[in-house]
């Protein structure tokens, strides 16, 4: 049982590049979450999408943009990278309870 | 104010002590409360969770919950070197479901237990 699976697990971009974070659930949820972790900030919700065809913005949205492509997957999109979105990703999804992935280590620089 | 406030430590203690991790939270709609683990270079994973005021336990794990004061508190008893994690609170005012919100979390507590 897969879970939430993210790829890639790491990724250096140089500012102004663009990438996309792709993140699939074989559990059929219909609620999955994109956040980002860094160091005294915790876990800040960047977009989260309810169900298949809906996203809305998050905590901390601005640079980001995401795409619920079906009810298995989220992705998420920086168009310019910037060297403020170095981070750790994590997506997850939820039915009872949140299922994470393991993340992905981004460094812009 | 943030809407949880999690001390993030870090918190250092000898193997086998009792460990006490605490967060407050201002919105009054909380009615979840949930603990989740989260090892080294690893996702987050749901601990444990509480409905509305009072205690859970699981083996050496107890969750409390006073709504009153708007404080959380996880107790890990016999601590364990395998304890050694970043513990994060998170509040929520829905259980789950197809209404299931997004999830306010604390900045975490990093734990370690030394041998």
């Amino acid at each position: 049982n897969a879970g939430v699976t993210q790829t890639p697990k790491f990724q250096v971009l140089k500012t102004g590049q663009s990438m996309t974070l792709q993140c699939a659930q074989d559990m059929n949820h219909n609620s999955m979450y994109w956040y980002r972790q860094d160091p005294g900030m915790g876990l800040r919700l960047i977009y989260y999408s309810a169900s298949e065809g809906t996203t809305d913005k998050g905590e901390v949205p601005n640079g980001y943009n995401v795409s619920r492509l079906n009810k298995r997957e989220f992705s998420l999109r920086l168009e310019s990278a910037a060297p403020s979105q170095t981070s750790v990703y994590f997506c997850a999804s939820a039915n009872y309870g949140y299922t994470f992935g393991s993340g992905t280590r981004l460094t812009v620089v | 104010q943030k809407e949880v406030e999690q001390d993030p430590g870090p918190l250092s203690v000898p193997e086998g002590a009792i460990v006490s991790l605490n967060c407050t939270y201002s919105n009054s709609a909380f009615q979840y409360f949930m603990w989740y683990r989260q090892y080294s270079r690893k996702g987050p994973e749901l601990l444990m969770y509480t409905y509305s005021s009072g205690n859970k336990e699981d083996g050496r794990f107890t969750a409390q919950v006073d709504k009153s004061s708007k404080y959380i508190s996880l107790f890990i008893r016999d601590s364990q070197p395998s304890d050694s994690a970043t513990y994060l609170c998170a509040p929520s005012p829905n259980a789950g479901g197809t209404s299931y919100g997004k999830l306010t979390f604390g900045q975490g507590t990093i734990l370690t237990v030394h041998p």
